[in-house]
C-alpha cells in the first residue's frame, strides 16, 4: 500500500481536461511545498513534470498544472492529446524520519 | 547534455549479490545527490534512499536496510547499488535519479527528482 493515494486510472477525450488527485496527510503533502510530479511512458523512466506543487521544469508544456489544498493535490491535464496516454506518480516529502513517499500511480488513457 | 547512463540488465541466483552502476556526464556529480528508486514489475515507484556525493554518506528508506548499499566513485562520476543476498522479491527496475542540494550543500532539497537514469532490470530466478 503506497503512502499517497492515487485513482488506480482516469480517462478523458483529446481535447478535454482531466485531474488526477493525491491524497496524503498531514505529514507530507499538507505540511509542505513539496509535492512533484511525474509521467513515465511504458518501458521508460519517469519524467518531471511539475515541482514544488505547480512548477513546470523548462520544456514541460503549459497543458500541465499542479495545484494543493490541504492534504490533496492534483495534477491537471488540459488538451488532452495522445501522448499524454502513461502512468503519472505524485510525490511528496514527509519529514526527517520517511523522507520520501510516492503515489500507487495513476493510468491516464486518451480515449 | 546532462544524463544518467545505468548498467545493463542482469539475471542473478536466489542468494547472489548485484551491483548496479550510474554514471553521471554533463554537470558536476558532487553538485547532486543521488537517489535510488525501485519499482517492481507492474508496481509504482519506491523511494529507496540516497547518498551524498559529497561525503558518501548514505541515507536509506525504511525496508532498504542491510541488503542494501550505496556507493560513489567520484573519479568516475558514478553512483553504485549493491544488493546482496537476493531474493525473487528484488526483481525490479531501479532507478538512479538526481536531487538538488539545499543551500548547505549536504541535505537534498526534495523537490524534484529532475534526471534519471534509465533504469536496470534485475531478475533474481532459480
Amino acid at each position: 500500500q503506497s503512502a499517497l493515494t492515487q485513482p488506480a486510472s482516469v480517462s478523458g477525450s483529446p481535447g478535454q481536461s482531466i485531474t488526477i488527485s493525491c491524497t496524503g496527510t498531514s505529514s507530507d503533502v499538507g505540511s509542505y511545498n513539496l509535492v512533484s510530479w511525474y509521467q513515465q511512458h511504458p518501458g521508460k523512466a519517469p519524467k518531471l513534470m511539475i515541482y514544488e506543487g505547480s512548477k513546470r521544469p523548462s520544456g514541460v508544456s503549459n497543458r500541465f498544472s499542479g495545484s494543493k489544498s490541504g492534504n490533496t493535490a492534483s495534477l491537471t491535464i488540459s488538451g488532452l492529446q495522445a501522448e499524454d496516454e502513461a502512468d503519472y506518480y505524485c510525490c511528496s516529502y514527509a519529514g526527517s524520519s520517511t523522507y520520501v513517499v510516492f503515489g500507487g500511480g495513476t493510468k491516464l488513457t486518451v480515449l | 547534455q546532462v544524463q544518467l547512463v545505468q548498467s545493463g540488465s542482469e539475471l542473478k541466483k536466489p542468494g547472489a549479490s548485484v551491483k548496479v552502476s550510474c554514471k553521471a556526464s554533463g554537470y558536476t556529480f558532487t553538485s547532486y545527490a543521488m537517489n535510488w528508486v525501485r519499482q517492481a514489475p507492474g508496481q509504482g515507484l519506491e523511494w529507496m534512499g540516497w547518498i551524498n556525493t559529497n561525503t558518501g554518506n548514505p541515507t536509506y528508506a525504511q525496508g532498504f536496510t542491510g541488503r542494501f548499499v550505496f556507493s560513489l566513485d567520484t573519479s568516475v562520476s558514478t553512483a553504485y547499488l549493491q544488493i546482496s543476498s537476493l531474493k525473487a522479491e528484488d526483481t525490479a527496475v531501479y532507478y538512479c535519479a538526481s536531487l538538488s542540494y539545499d543551500s548547505s550543500g549536504y541535505f537534498p532539497t526534495y523537490d524534484a527528482f529532475d534526471i534519471w537514469g534509465q533504469g536496470t532490470m534485475v531478475t533474481v530466478s532459480s
